[in-house]
C-alpha cells in the first residue's frame, strides 16, 4: 500500500534560519506530490505540488521543494523562516487520482 | 467564492448519540472529499463524490458512517451511536475534477468532534 512518511515529528529552527522538513513515500507509479501546511484548528492550505517535469517545484510564502526519484523523496525547503510559518506541515501523495494520502505530519516551532 | 464551508465547526457529543455534519463545496465543483484527523496524525481519506455519485469508501468507514451529496452539492456525513473513538477533526476538501497541475482540492476548516 502507499505511505507516506515525515520522519520528524517535531523540528525547532530560529527565525531568519533555513528549514528542510522530510518526506519519503512508497509508490508504485510516478507519484502526484504534495506540502500542506495547517494552523491549529484550521484546514489544510497547499503549499506546493508535483506532477511531472522540473524536480524543484516553487510554491507560496517562498518554499520550494525538490523531487528525488532515485530516493523516493520530496523535503520541503525554505531559505529563511520567519515566525509565522510556525505550523504543521504535511507531505502527501496522490493515489490513483481519488484521494490524498498524508504522512503524520510534522511540527514547526520557530524561536525568534 | 467563499471556499469550502463546514458546519458546525465544533460539535460536542455523547457516547451514542448521533450527529451530522455539513459541507459546502465550492460552487461547480464536482468532486467532495471527506477527510477524518485524529489527534498527533495527517488525515485519512474517508470516502469521496464525483457530483451525486459516493465513487470510493475507505475501510475507516464503518457502518456507523453515512454520506450522502443529494444534488451533487452540499455533502452530509452522520456518524450514528457515536463511540469516543470517533472523537477526531473531520474535513471536508472539493476540487472542480482530479486535481492536476492546473487544480487542487480545497479544504474546509473542519468540524471538530468530541464525544464525551
Amino acid at each position: 500500500a502507499q505511505s507516506v512518511t515525515q520522519p520528524d515529528i517535531h523540528i525547532t529552527v530560529s527565525e531568519g534560519a533555513s528549514l528542510e522538513l522530510r518526506c519519503n513515500y512508497s509508490y508504485g507509479a510516478t507519484p502526484y506530490l504534495f506540502w500542506y501546511v495547517q494552523s491549529p484548528g484550521q484546514g489544510l492550505q497547499l503549499l506546493l505540488k508535483y506532477f511531472s517535469g522540473d524536480t524543484l517545484v516553487q510554491g507560496i510564502k517562498g518554499f520550494e521543494a525538490e523531487f528525488k526519484r532515485s530516493q523516493s523523496s520530496f523535503n520541503l525547503r525554505k531559505p529563511s523562516v520567519h515566525w509565522s510559518d510556525a505550523a504543521e506541515y504535511f507531505c502527501a501523495v496522490d493515489e490513483y487520482g481519488n484521494k490524498l494520502v498524508f504522512g503524520a505530519g510534522t511540527i514547526l516551532r520557530v524561536k525568534s | 467564492d467563499t471556499g469550502v464551508s463546514q458546519d458546525p465547526r465544533h460539535k460536542i457529543t455523547k457516547r451514542g448519540q448521533n450527529v451530522t455534519f455539513r459541507c459546502d463545496p465550492i460552487s461547480e465543483h464536482n468532486r467532495l472529499y471527506w477527510y477524518r484527523q485524529t489527534l498527533g496524525q495527517g488525515p485519512e481519506f474517508l470516502t469521496y463524490f464525483q457530483n451525486e455519485a459516493q465513487l470510493e469508501k475507505s475501510r475507516l468507514l464503518s457502518d456507523r458512517f453515512s454520506a450522502e451529496r443529494p444534488k451533487g452539492s452540499f455533502s452530509t456525513l452522520e456518524i450514528q451511536r457515536t463511540e469516543q473513538g470517533d472523537s477526531a477533526m473531520y474535513l471536508c476538501a472539493s476540487s472542480p475534477t482530479r486535481p492536476d497541475q492546473n487544480t487542487e482540492a480545497f479544504f474546509g476548516q473542519g468540524t471538530r468532534l468530541t464525544v464525551v
